[in-house]
């Protein structure tokens, strides 16, 4: 079954930190993405990216940054935190484009910015 | 660009009775469908998905969709709720050889009433 591990469940950070939020996934997968879940609106794409060291924006890639220096490596970057990015963090990975692969999901990480 | 419509944020049936969560796609090129499950606090779980194959999908623990072309529907359906189908349900388009992720309606939460 393909991994996807996100290092914190729940987080805690202060207005103003550099905070980093960590994915792995143990499958080999090409693409990665980045997505925020909040009351109502569904799932909204971060940043995305389908290579080493590629990366695109999503829907709402203000105020974020990704790294991805390894294929199984996936970092979202908050480089200033503000309050209005409390939210819960998910992260997937899939198998290629092409539409038939699936994107298999984290647990989350539900960031809390004081 | 594709989207997708979920009808109805919030469906409550009664446990034996049938589950019906409304999916409608817009997409100008052959879709490809998805129905995601996400229990409390846990990321996504692939229900079932749609390729072309056939238009009656069956997914895990009993829930099935059908596509409708003439309809652009893709609705999920349970013949009879289990108390543990409680969760929120996500539907999600990609286009036919698009390489493009996944595009997610906002999510329908089922509750199951003893």
């Amino acid at each position: 079954d393909v991994k996807v591990t996100q290092s914190s469940r729940y987080l805690v950070k202060r207005t103003g930190e550099k905070v980093f939020l960590e994915c792995v996934q143990d499958m080999d997968h090409e693409n990665m993405f980045w997505y925020r879940q909040d009351p109502g609106l569904g799932l909204r794409l971060i940043y995305f990216s389908y290579d080493v060291k590629m990366k695109e924006k999503g829907d709402i890639p203000e105020g974020y940054s990704v790294s991805r220096e390894k294929k199984e490596r996936f970092s979202l970057i908050l480089e200033s935190a503000s309050t209005n990015q409390t939210s819960m963090y998910l992260c997937a990975s899939s198998l290629g484009f092409g539409g038939q692969q699936p994107q298999h999901f984290g647990d989350g990480t539900r960031l809390s910015i004081l | 660009a594709q989207s997708v419509t979920q009808l109805g944020s919030h469906v409550s049936v009664s446990e034996g009775a049938l589950v019906l969560l409304r999916c409608n796609y817009s997409s100008s090129v052959p879709p490809y469908l998805f129905w995601y499950v996400q229990y409390p606090n846990q990321g996504l779980q692939l229900l079932l998905k749609y390729t072309s194959a056939a238009t009656l999908v069956k997914g895990i623990n009993g829930f099935e969709a059908e596509f409708k072309k003439s309809e652009t529907s893709f609705h999920l359906t349970k013949p009879s709720a289990h108390m543990s189908d409680a969760a929120e349900y996500f539907c999600a388009v990609i286009t036919f050889g698009g390489n493009t992720p996944l595009v997610f309606g906002k999510g329908t939460r089922l509750s199951v009433i003893a």
